[in-house]
């Protein structure tokens, strides 16, 4: 059974550009949410994607937005990057549908937007 | 306002003693609470629930308690092993927020469990 992975694992950008972050789902599971670690924090809920549509959401811009992919792959992207989003997102899978119960994590992506 | 909160940022407990990991909440609709356990450089790890029509629940070395009046629970390890050091985060939903995925987390305590 393959766990969720996420890449990149570590990137850096610059005020003002875009970002793509990614995540591979477990295995089985069509659910997927993404949360922001910052340092010192615990995750925060961004966005929940169930069946290729946002199902959920936390309370970030709009500038935050994300894909469902049919095969349950997720991207978040990120525009106009500010200094305060540096963090690491990490994505999360579940079976249940649609609901948080048991999420099972990736490590993270760490951001650094200087 | 924080609606989870933890808050002692760290413990530190001698191996084969029990360990006791606290945590508070504000929101009375909260309904369903969770442990994760994390490790440097990984995600978090499901550890053990409890519903909120329960007031204990027990996984082996880990057991949860829910005093709901309180608004309070808590994590018992017994006994604690060195390979349980690590960042212990509590997290909560209602049953709207459960039915979009949202999980309310603490900030996180970081065990110590010295040999």
């Amino acid at each position: 059974e393959t766990g969720v992975t996420q890449s990149p694992t570590h990137l850096i950008k610059t005020r003002g550009q875009q970002v793509t972050l990614r995540c591979s789902s477990q295995s089985g599971h069509n659910t997927v949410s993404w949360y922001q670690q910052a340092l010192g924090q615990g995750p925060q809920f961004i966005f929940q994607y169930y069946r290729e549509e946002e199902n959920g959401r936390g309370n970030f811009p709009p500038r935050f937005s994300g894909l469902q992919f049919p095969n349950y792959s997720s991207e978040l992207n990120v525009n106009a990057l500010e200094l305060d989003d540096s963090a690491l997102y990490l994505c999360a899978s579940s079976s249940r549908l649609p609901g948080a119960g048991e999420l099972f994590f990736g490590e993270g992506s760490r951001l650094t937007v200087l | 306002d924080q609606q989870v909160k933890q808050n002692s940022p760290s413990l530190s407990v001698q191996e084969g003693r029990i360990s006791i990991l606290n945590c508070d909440y504000t929101n009375s609709m909260f309904d369903y609470f969770l442990w994760y356990k994390k490790y440097p450089a990984e995600g978090p790890t499901f550890l053990i629930s409890i519903s909120s029509i329960k007031d204990k629940n027990e996984d082996g070395r880990f057991t949860v308690f829910l005093n709901k009046s309180a608004k309070h629970l808590s994590l018992h390890i017994v006994p604690s092993q060195p390979g349980d050091s690590a960042v212990y985060f509590c997290a909560a939903s209602d049953l709207y927020g459960g039915s979009q995925g949202n999980l309310i987390f603490g900030k996180g305590t970081k065990l110590s469990v010295k040999p």
